[in-house]
């Protein structure tokens, strides 16, 4: 079964100390690994897509890699406005009518304090 | 550009009572979802459609839950009768085909409280 899952559930940094949010994946052939950031009261907002092994995406002060069973999102110097839920999807390879469906993970939720 | 526009954006009713969400995908997107976000769950696709035909359905909890999509630029999901476990917050979102790595983009959710 295709799943998803992220850790730490919740992440409380200081600004400026640097960190890492794990997502470890199983998925029958992965099309495509993505990252998500999720405000209160907001749907997420798209991040990053990852094809394959040893591939890495920036954007600001964020980071992503994938190995071929996670995901990192290295989150450097962080400061108080990345404080968000950030999610992870997987898009799953199988065939059907299912195929190309996002499966996502529960999200860790991070808080930067100054 | 105008993102994907939901509808209501809070929802509060009492059980039994028919509810209709409403979203406007963004315009030229070909897929549309919808999902419903909780915290024991995360989020969950409900159902999906192309071309205004829905897809896949294999996510819809039970027969009180339908959806719509009359035309390119609009969708409903409706849930008749309502139960206090449908409370939740659901999500729209549509992408420009579904091929690798094509993102989805989402709205921003209508909060549904059942009581």
């Amino acid at each position: 079964e295709d799943q998803v899952t992220q850790s730490p559930e919740a992440l409380r940094l200081q600004e400026g100390e640097s960190s890492s949010l794990n997502c470890s994946y199983t998925v029958s052939g992965l099309r495509g690994l993505f990252w998500y950031r999720q405000d209160p009261g907001k749907g997420p907002e798209f991040l990053f897509t990852l094809y394959s092994a040893g591939e890495e995406k920036e954007k600001e002060r964020l980071k992503a890699t994938l190995t071929k069973k996670e995901s990192f999102l290295h989150i450097t110097a962080p400061k108080p406005e990345d404080s968000a839920t950030y999610l992870c999807a997987v898009q799953a390879g199988n065939y059907g009518g299912s195929q190309g469906n996002l499966i996502f993970g529960k999200g860790t939720k991070l808080s930067v304090k100054p | 550009d105008a993102g994907v526009i939901q509808s209501p954006r809070h929802e509060v009713t009492e059980m039994g009572q028919e509810v209709t969400l409403r979203c406007k995908p963004i315009s030229g997107h070909d897929y549309l979802f919808w999902y419903r976000q909780t915290m024991m769950r995360g989020l969950e696709l409900l159902i999906y459609f192309n071309n205004n035909v829905p897809i896949d359905d294999s996510g819809m909890p039970e027969d009180r839950f339908s959806a719509k999509m009359p035309n390119a630029s609009f969708s409903t999901l409706k849930i008749q009768p309502s139960e206090p476990r449908d409370s939740a917050v659901y999500f729209c979102a549509s992408s420009l085909g579904k091929g690798k790595g094509q993102p989805q983009h989402f709205g921003d959710g209508t909060r549904l409280s059942i009581l």
